[in-house]
Formats: C-alpha cells, structure tokens, sequence
C-alpha cells in the first residue's frame, strides 16, 4: 500500500502475556519510528530504525519492550509479559529523509491489557 | 530537554471564524517542525513542515510559521469548517535522527 500498515488494529491481552506489533513502512523509507500514545498523555518516542545502523532505543520504557527491523522494511514491537500499564495505542512512523523528512504514521495499534 | 507546549488545550468556535493555534519549544535548536491532526481512534495526518530555514508553509486554508528564534509555531486556519474537528499535534525534530518531540496537542470543535 501507499501508507505505513500497521497491524492488528486492537489487540486484547491478558496481563503477563507477550504481544507482538507490527508496522509495514512505505517503500522506500529508510527511517522507522515506534510511538506510544498513552490515555491523556502525549506521544512518546520508543525507538528509532535508520537502514543497518543500531536502532535508538533510549525511549523503550523498560526491558520487556523490544524492537527489530528485518531486511530494512517491516519492523516487530514485541512486548513481553505484558502489565496493565502497557495499555496504549502504538504508533509507528516512516521517512524518507531522516533529519528534515517528513513523518509519516499509521492508524496504530491499540492494546489493551486486562 | 526539548519541551514542547501547546496552547489552548482546547478550543471550539463557530464555522466560518478563523483561528490560530500556539505551539512553543524551549530549544531553539530544532532540525524541522511538524503539525499534525488527528481524529478520534486515528493515527496522525501531516499537515505542514516547516525547515527550520523557512518561516512558513501554506497548505490550503492552513498556514505555519515559526520563529526560531523566541521558540514559536502558530497554525492559522482559516474560514474554519466542521471537518476541521479534530486534534492538533505539533512536534518538534531536535537531533539530526528524524525524532520527534510532541506537544500535548489542541483540540479544536468548530460547530455548524
């Protein structure tokens, strides 16, 4: 497609599951972004992806997120034993150009963790 | 630490007014500026962005400046419409990795 595709669109867990995310850049972007927007809360940056250099993880929140890009295009959120303060909806972004591009994003993925 | 602020929290106004919404950052140093909406349930549309060389885009009935220099972005919409319900995001890139630093967004209702 022409957008990022994330998918699922809503995920529901039980608490201490793992869950797996994932966003589908559009073709060509070299640059990934992982967002979380929390209830009443802004969006937090989560990771960065840029071709084969090491991600920027400084945003994940503890050990239990983790993020991998494979052959430079789709990107995985995995997020292990899942607490209920993981509820969020995660937002995932794309550019072509890294430092003065334009960032594109997909609908999201809403988690919710009972 | 790049802080991005954005007033009003909300704002609703008749159809048809024209309106200016604030965002304001405490780090001059910024790579490019970024508005966006977003609607209910939806991820983020781009709207308009501003290098951080220019002083404004225009995009239909919507126009950003910035100036760097005391810390500022305004979107002006104009002739406001019932379809331009929604929230406002706008963002800031301070490093040279594409990251954006988000305010807390304004949400605007404009009514028939």
């Amino acid at each position: 497609g022409a957008g990022v595709s994330q998918s699922p669109s809503n995920k529901v867990t039980e608490k201490g599951k793992d869950v797996e995310l994932r966003c589908d850049p559009i073709s060509g972007h070299t640059a990934l972004y992982w967002y979380r927007q929390s209830l009443g809360q802004g969006l937090e940056f989560l990771i960065y992806f840029q071709g084969n250099s090491a991600p920027d993880k400084s945003g994940l929140p503890s050990d239990r997120f983790s993020a991998e890009r494979t052959g430079g295009s789709v990107s995985t959120l995995t997020i292990q034993r899942t607490q209920q303060e993981d509820s969020a909806v995660y937002l995932c972004a794309s550019s072509q150009n890294r430092a003065t591009g334009e960032l594109f994003f997909g609908e999201g993925s809403r988690l919710t963790v009972l | 630490k790049q802080e991005v602020t954005q007033i009003p929290a909300a704002l609703s106004v008749p159809e048809g007014e024209n309106l200016v919404l604030n965002c304001s950052f405490t780090d001059s140093a910024i790579y490019n500026l970024q508005w966006f909406r977003q609607d209910p349930g939806k991820g983020l549309t781009s709207l308009l962005l501003i290098q951080s060389s220019q002083r404004e885009q225009t995009s239909g009935r919507l126009n950003a400046s910035l100036d760097k220099s005391s810390g500022r972005s305004t979107l002006y919409i104009a002739a406001s419409q019932p379809g331009d319900s929604a929230t406002y995001l706008c963002a800031v890139c301070s490093g040279n990795t594409g990251k954006l630093i988000f305010g807390q967004g304004t949400t605007l209702q404009v009514k028939p």
